[in-house]
């Protein structure tokens, strides 16, 4: 069946310093790939998305590819704050409406210290 | 997006009693309710798909006869715990969709923590 696989967490870096979370996944056909954002005592919001193959999805300085080829969906940054510490998840479904079961990696935590 | 809040946020039981959580949407009419469950460290696993005024749909695995959910309105789902037992203790969270929404909305969680 379909899954997502997220790099383990925590995460732990410097402000202003480069950020790669890597996400993999196993599907069939062309899901929509998601990454959503937990800020500590809220709910997941949607960070991006993209929903065909090579599609970049990008918001908040933050962007991830839909690479088909490697079933990748890396989320990178080129610059952390420390209001991006937060949980991380990777997510797929089958279709691009919200309607679609989505299907989540573990989660990774970051942690962004001054 | 829509604002979704959950209550309780926090809740302790005995084993054997039930426990209902809610699901609200604030300002959104969620025609279609999500309930998953997150074990520590652990993915969300997606428990039932609710539909307003229509039965829920369970996933493979999830009893539908210990947990009950109810989408009564636009904006009130419940999810019901029925006699609970230690290994159902989790964090469980709701999200909604709308008609011609492109998202899911998630609330904050509930914890539960059955002793």
């Amino acid at each position: 069946g379909d899954s997502v696989t997220q790099m383990e967490g925590p995460v732990t870096l410097s402000e202003e310093a480069f950020l790669t979370i890597n996400c993999t996944y196993t599907a069939t056909g062309y899901p929509s790939l998601f990454w959503y954002v937990q800020y500590p005592g809220e709910g997941l919001q949607l960070l991006l998305k993209a929903t065909k193959a090579d599609d970049k999805g990008s918001n908040k300085g933050f962007e991830a590819t839909y690479r088909k080829e490697t079933t990748s969906f890396h989320l990178e940054k080129g610059s952390v704050q420390v209001s991006d510490s937060a949980v991380y998840f990777c997510a797929l479904s089958r279709g691009s409406g919200g309607y679609n079961k989505l299907i989540f990696g573990a989660g990774t935590r970051l942690a962004v210290h001054p | 997006g829509a604002v979704v809040s959950q209550h309780p946020s926090w809740v302790i039981c005995k084993s054997g009693t039930s426990v209902k959580i809610e699901c609200r949407s604030l300002d959104f009419q969620a025609t279609t309710m999500f309930w998953y469950r997150q074990f520590p460290k652990q993915s969300l696993m997606l428990m039932a798909t609710s539909n307003e005024g229509s039965k829920a749909t369970y996933e493979q695995g999830v009893e539908k006869d210990k947990f009950l959910i109810n989408h009564a309105s636009l904006t009130l789902s419940t999810l019901t715990v029925t006699s609970a037992h230690p290994e159902d203790s989790s964090f469980y969270i709701c999200s909604l969709t709308g008609e011609s929404s492109y998202e899911q909305y998630f609330g904050p969680g509930t914890r539960l923590t059955v002793t």
